[in-house]
């Protein structure tokens, strides 16, 4: 069974469009956290929420929203989408501040 | 400003050969340090995680070790085959502020092991 999943695996949209990216993990974790990797493979933190309350919010535009109903799940909400939002974004979950593990990454594009 | 930094960036050995990936921080004060694995179009896979008070861990034929003084973290893969090929990234936990767990990342070294 896979740890940490996110769906959609894919997204292309067209500029201005407002999407959603959705993650759960069955590990049991009390922190997850949202990470981008931009097109030159750097990865950089967005969000961490520990028990469903927002931890770390890395100067990022209010367009993005996490959301996290329960301990299992954050999912990461974009309002008008930019060209530069195109990236991957990838979902972690750990018991803080223990190993990280990280989903399979959402490819985002941005027509 | 906390950051990490890895070199090479790119690096291409033959198979068999024992090489040493490099990572430095920019402060002394962390929590711990963590190496993934990253294929193409995947996720991050954890190879070792050191702990501050930590010199060093061993996975296998993976051995990372921790100098905080001198802000230096070292990937040792030894007898490297063509699986091996793949981005290794370097991630710092800095201590102080929250303690939940923000990682500090390098610019990754993509690893090619030719046959």
């Amino acid at each position: 069974d896979t740890a940490v999943s996110q769906t959609p695996k894919y997204l292309v949209t067209q500029m201005g469009n407002d999407k959603s990216i959705k993650c759960e993990q069955n590990l049991g974790h009390d922190t997850m956290y949202w990470y981008k990797q931009d097109s030159k493979k750097f990865l950089k933190i967005m969000f961490s929420y520990n028990n469903k309350e927002l931890i770390i919010n890395e100067t990022v535009p209010n367009r993005f929203s996490p959301k996290s109903p329960d301990k299992a799940h954050l999912n990461l909400h974009i309002n008008s989408l930019e060209l530069g939002d195109s990236a991957v974004y990838f979902c972690a979950s750990s018991h803080a501040p223990n190993t990280q593990y990280f989903g399979p990454g959402t490819r985002l594009t941005v027509l | 400003k906390q950051e990490v930094t890895q070199i090479p960036a790119a690096l291409s050995v033959p198979e068999g050969e024992n090489l040493v990936l490099n990572c430095s921080f920019t402060d002394s004060a962390i929590y711990n340090l963590q190496w993934f694995r990253q294929d193409p179009g995947k996720g991050l896979t954890s190879l070792l995680l050191i702990q501050s008070s930590q010199r060093e861990q061993t996975s296998g034929r993976l051995n990372a070790s921790l100098d905080k003084s001198s802000g230096r973290s070292t990937l040792y893969i030894a007898a490297s085959q063509p699986g091996d090929s793949a981005t290794y990234l370097c991630a710092v936990k800095y201590a102080g502020g929250t303690s939940y767990g923000k990682l500090t990342f390098g610019q990754g070294t993509i690893l090619t092991v030719h046959p």
